[in-house]
């Protein structure tokens, strides 16, 4: 197993557009969590899903901001419009193997100019 | 509130020193927590869980509830530890991995 898998893993674009941000998690874990890591905060939830359902989105920071799972195999993270301050390592992470272990992807660098 | 504080930014110690991260936790709950590390250019994974009272690496956690501390350490420090130390507390229970991060500690390990 390649394990969880992001795409793209760094993205740099203009303040407006519209970026969105895709996550392959490991089959069989019924879990799925976006954070966000910045310098100055550290790691942040963003949301995460059980069995492709929203469980919790309040550390969604705005309405720009909005996350998907159409299927257990997919979930993608999009905001729009883009701003310099969600420059940021996005990760995405899944659980489910009954241990409490997160499973990191190995994240995207956004970079919003 | 639920809250990981981990006070040091940046640990800097020598090869062979003894090493201390430090985390403290605040929960109302009976917690659950962990220690995540992240090496240059990989993931971030986990190193181990207070559940196990496992030594990985040669690094033990001990959850003091009197404290609500849960340090990290190792006696012998390997320049191989370097790396970005995450102290996270699940809200949930650990089988549903909701965990609250504190904002890490960077290990630099010096020849």
């Amino acid at each position: 197993d390649a394990g969880v898998i992001q795409s793209p893993r760094h993205e740099v674009t203009e303040m407006g557009q519209e970026v969105t941000l895709r996550c392959k998690p490991i089959s069989g874990h019924d879990y799925l969590f976006w954070y966000r890591q910045t310098m100055m905060r550290g790691l942040e939830l963003l949301i995460y899903f059980n069995n492709n359902v929203p469980i919790d989105d309040s550390g969604m920071p705005e309405d720009r901001f909005s996350a998907k799972m159409p299927n257990a195999s997919f979930s993608t993270l999009k905001i729009q419009p883009s701003e310099p301050r969600d420059s940021a390592v996005y990760f995405c992470a899944g659980q489910g193997d009954g241990t409490g272990e997160l499973f990191f992807g190995e994240g995207s660098r956004l970079t919003v100019l | 509130a639920q809250r990981v504080t981990q006070p040091e930014k940046l640990l800097s110690v020598f090869k062979g020193a003894p090493v201390e991260l430090k985390c403290n936790y605040s929960y109302s709950g009976s917690p659950e927590l962990f220690w995540y590390v992240q090496y240059s250019r990989q993931r971030l994974q986990l190193l181990l869980r207070h559940i196990s009272r496992e030594s990985i690496k040669g690094f033990t956690a001990d959850l003091n509830k009197g404290e609500t501390s849960f340090h990290l350490k190792k006696p012998f420090a390997q320049e191989e530890d370097s790396a970005m130390y995450y102290c996270a507390l699940s809200r949930h229970g650990g089988s549903q991995g909701n965990l609250i991060f504190g904002k890490g500690t960077k290990l630099s390990v010096k020849p």
